[in-house]
This record gives structure tokens, sequence and C-alpha cells, in this order.
């Protein structure tokens, strides 16, 4: 299976400043027919289901503020939130699905 | 608006069985994967099962297989998940989420709110 490891498990970031999360897989997730990384990024806020936030590894999902971005190829992606919100605080996750178990992260609380 | 509603939570002693149901609306439901991803209490996601737009493919998590089937009802516009031999390590939020278009790979862009499913004597 395709363990995902996110770091770090939490981070503190002032309003206004740039916060990085980042996720390493255990076997690449690009696939090389289409080229493309088969990584998703969600945010999950207390209470709620989480909210697809990128696909494609940097692709956003319509509706997504556009301070919230995706980088990366291969093993190691980063999901960057270019000037924090109040909004943002919450618990990311990345997940794989090149492969069935289509794995998730453990997670990073990103706090104010 | 996409919406899904997960039903059929609830107490189950360890070794029974439960069914969970997801209706889905505002969608053409027969198009669609569809996915369960579960959360213990204060944990993180944990991947379930998909199964294909049509019901005829279907992939499970090792946690689960062989214990779990996924299954839908196009007519319905219903998702399932038939949930046996139940133990504590069952014991979580279990989420309905919509895959992608014709294609059981891909990311889950829709999800349900959640039906508690709690395993204890």
């Amino acid at each position: 299976d395709f363990v995902m490891t996110q770091s770090p498990d939490s981070l503190a970031v002032s309003l206004g400043e740039r916060a990085t999360i980042n996720c390493t897989s255990s076997q690449s997730v690009l696939y090389r027919s289409d080229n493309k990384n088969y990584l998703a990024w969600y945010q999950q806020k207390p209470g709620q289901p989480p909210k697809l936030l990128i696909y494609w590894a940097s692709t956003r999902e319509s509706g997504v503020p556009d301070r919230f971005s995706g980088s990366g190829s291969g093993t190691d992606f980063t999901l960057s939130v270019s000037s924090l919100q109040a909004e943002d605080v919450a618990v990311y996750y990345c997940q794989q699905y090149y492969r069935t178990p289509y794995t998730f992260g453990q997670g990073t609380r990103l706090e104010v | 608006q996409v919406h899904l509603v997960e039903s059929g939570g609830g107490v189950v002693q360890p070794g029974r069985s439960l069914r969970l149901s997801c209706a889905a609306s505002a969608f053409t439901f027969s198009l669609y994967s569809m996915h369960w991803v579960r959360q213990a209490p204060g944990k993180g996601l944990e991947w379930v099962a998909v199964v294909s737009y049509d019901g005829s493919t279907y992939y499970y998590a090792d946690s689960v297989k062989g214990r779990f089937t996924i299954s839908r009802d196009n007519s319905k516009n219903t998702l399932y998940l038939q949930m046996n031999s139940l133990s504590s390590e069952d014991t979580a939020v279990y989420y309905c989420a919509r895959g992608r278009q014709q294609l059981v790979r891909g990311w889950l862009d829709f999800w349900g709110q959640g039906t508690l499913v709690t395993v204890s004597s």
C-alpha cells in the first residue's frame, strides 16, 4: 500500500503569513502515461466533513481561494497557503488516488 | 448543489452487523463512482471502499475486506455499506463521498455530513 506521510503534524502561523505543508508518498504517484500526479488535498474544519481543495497535485477545485496552491511531483508534494486567514484554521490531508487503497496522510493541524 | 445524506449509524454490539445508506441528490448519481471514508474519534481519515458508477467494480481497504460490502442502487440514487463482524476498531464517523465521473480513480469532490457508528457492548 502507498503510505502518505505529512509534515509537520501541526503548524502555527501568524495571520497574513505563509503556511507550507508537506506530503511524501512511499511510492511515486506520477502516472507516466498521462504525466499526472494522482494526489489531492483536503481541508477539514472542526465538526465538518472534509472539503476538496486541490487535485492532480496542483489544480485548484472551483471556488477555492487562490491563496491555496499545490506543487510537487512523484513522491514529494506541498500545499501552501500564501496569506493565512482566520478561516483557514483546519486540519489538512493529502490523499493518493493512484492505486487502491486510496490512502490519506495522517493530517496536519494548521493553527494561528 | 450536490447533496449526500448518510443514515443507518448507531450503537451496535461487537460481532453484529449494520448497513449504512447514503442518499444522493442534485446530480446524476449513476454517472459517478462513490466512496466511503471513515474517521475514528479524534483521528484522521481512512479510505474504506469505492464502487464504480455502474456497481460492477469495487475495491476495499485491507482493514474491512471480507467484512464490508459496498453497493449501490442507481434507481434509488443510494449508496450502501453493509458492515459485518463489527469490532471496536470500526467505531467512526462514516462519510460517503462522490468520486469522479465514470472513473474509479480520482478525488472526492463532495462529502456528506457523516453518520456515527459506535461498536460497544
